[in-house]
């Protein structure tokens, strides 16, 4: 079992929706857990972190974390055809400086 | 903003050589990490770093070394570059000894070995 997994995609969302990406992690105690977004051939971005259960909103992207259910969620609200890339989940240990990726999800925003 | 800069953001260079992959961040961070990133196997760490002088083992550190002999700078070789090694290679860095803090990347080295 990977310990970050995430569906590759791509998930194809109109210009306007909400687009939801999802994962899951394996170790139960991950305390940080980050979204990156990666466009093509780019280095990734950090656009989101959360530590603790529930909703965290930014802007038009919300985190949510479900630490008993071990999934992390990203939800973009008003998805535009710039939010078009790959989206990197990862998780951080207790005690541990390293992250666990995911291998992330491609997300396409059609206008 | 945190700063991390790589020296290249483009490099060609021929199986045996050594190659150095440069990578400096301007905010103190103690912490700095060297991944790859390849197709399908999403981004890798290959060595990290959480202070000068020191250095630890990443997941996939064969064919690699490191140096880090100034806090802002931290440098990977290829002691001799192969062309299994062709990949876009990306430096990280980040702050403290606690759990919350996430990492913050460069631009990125795209290597390719003929």
């Amino acid at each position: 079992q990977k310990e970050v997994e995430q569906n590759s995609g791509p998930l194809s969302v109109p210009e306007g929706a909400i687009a939801s990406l999802n994962c899951t992690y394996s170790d139960r105690v991950s305390q940080s857990f980050f979204w990156y977004r990666q466009y093509s051939g780019k280095s990734p971005e950090l656009i989101m972190s959360i530590y603790s259960n529930g909703d965290k909103e930014d802007g038009r992207f919300t985190a949510q974390l479900n630490k008993a259910s071990q999934y992390v969620s990203l939800l973009i609200r008003d998805s535009q055809p710039s939010d078009s890339a790959t989206y990197l989940c990862a998780v951080k240990n207790t005690g541990f400086q390293k992250l666990v990726f995911g291998t992330g999800t491609r997300l396409l925003v059609s206008p | 903003d945190v700063k991390v800069t790589q020296s290249s953001r483009y490099l060609v260079k021929r199986t045996g050589e050594k190659v150095f992959l440069e990578c400096v961040q301007d905010m103190d961070h103690e912490n700095m990490f060297w991944y790859r990133q390849d197709p399908g196997l999403g981004l890798r760490l290959i060595y990290f770093s959480y202070d000068v002088k020191m250095k630890e083992k990443g997941d996939i550190p064969e064919g690699y070394s490191v140096s880090r002999e100034k806090k802002e700078r931290f440098s990977l070789i290829l002691e001799s570059a192969s062309t299994n090694q062709t990949s876009m290679y990306l430096c990280a860095s980040s702050s403290g000894t606690g759990g919350y803090q996430p990492q913050h990347f460069g631009d990125g080295t795209r290597l390719s070995i003929l």
